[in-house]
């Protein structure tokens, strides 16, 4: 899919930086969502976005902290994070209409993070 | 809580051969279905999904899979796989009766394709 970009699509980062992870979506859609992919874990959802307001927040630490300026972006930004924080992070959109979760969910290729 | 539980981690299988991969989530009212899938390197992509109407779903790629309520199973099925549909195989619920719009994904399985 072209339709959803994420970059960096590798990231290295010590526990004490700052770093951003950045989702563009070209599908002119109005909902986007933050993913936690670990290795034997299920896919962990994060955080919603809806027409840029959140809607949902997985009791996800408060060293990720999501940024949504307009229905196109989303951004991820980290700080202080632990070597356990290390993953996958899959964004996605959808169309994002009232009672809309379930139509498609268009994903991102991730961001691959290590934390040393 | 809610758990959606997909019972094989590996699944190989000899190109052309028939597949079945198994998906079952928790009791609920109402749920919608899905099977993602993850290709190397890639993100997710969907496969199908069920809202209502026929329990049986015909997705991309020549699969498909059949809604249980009575199991609350949700199987996904291809009657001849191909060297290609090497991948991970993801399912996700709905639960449409819990307030939160979000996804509940299993762990996945991966299919291994073999020559």
């Amino acid at each position: 899919e072209t339709g959803v970009t994420q970059t960096p699509r590798h990231l290295v980062m010590g526990m004490t930086n700052k770093k951003s992870l950045k989702c563009e979506q070209h599908l002119g859609h109005n909902a986007m969502y933050w993913y936690k992919q670990s290795a034997k874990k299920p896919l962990e959802l994060m955080f919603v976005y809806n027409f840029k307001e959140q809607t949902e927040n997985n009791s996800v630490p408060s060293r990720f902290s999501p940024e949504c300026p307009n229905s196109s972006h989303l951004f991820l930004h980290l700080h202080t994070l632990q070597p356990e924080d290390s993953a996958l992070y899959l964004c996605a959109s959808s169309h994002g209409l009232a009672g809309a979760l379930a139509d498609t969910q268009y994903f991102g290729p991730g961001t691959r993070l290590t934390v040393l | 809580a809610q758990s959606v539980t997909q019972l094989d981690s590996q699944v190989p299988v000899f190109e052309e051969a028939p597949v079945e991969l198994r998906c079952n989530y928790s009791s609920s009212v109402s749920v919608y279905l899905f099977w993602y899938v993850q290709y190397p390197n890639q993100g997710l992509q969907l496969l199908l999904k069920y809202l209502s109407g026929s329990t049986l779903v015909k997705g991309i790629n020549g699969f498909e899979a059949e809604f249980n309520k009575s199991q609350t199973s949700f199987h996904l099925r291809k009657p001849s796989v191909h060297i290609s549909d090497t991948a991970e195989y993801f399912c996700a619920v709905l639960y449409m009766d819990t307030g939160r719009r979000a996804l509940t994904f299993g762990s996945g399985t991966r299919l291994q394709v073999q020559p």
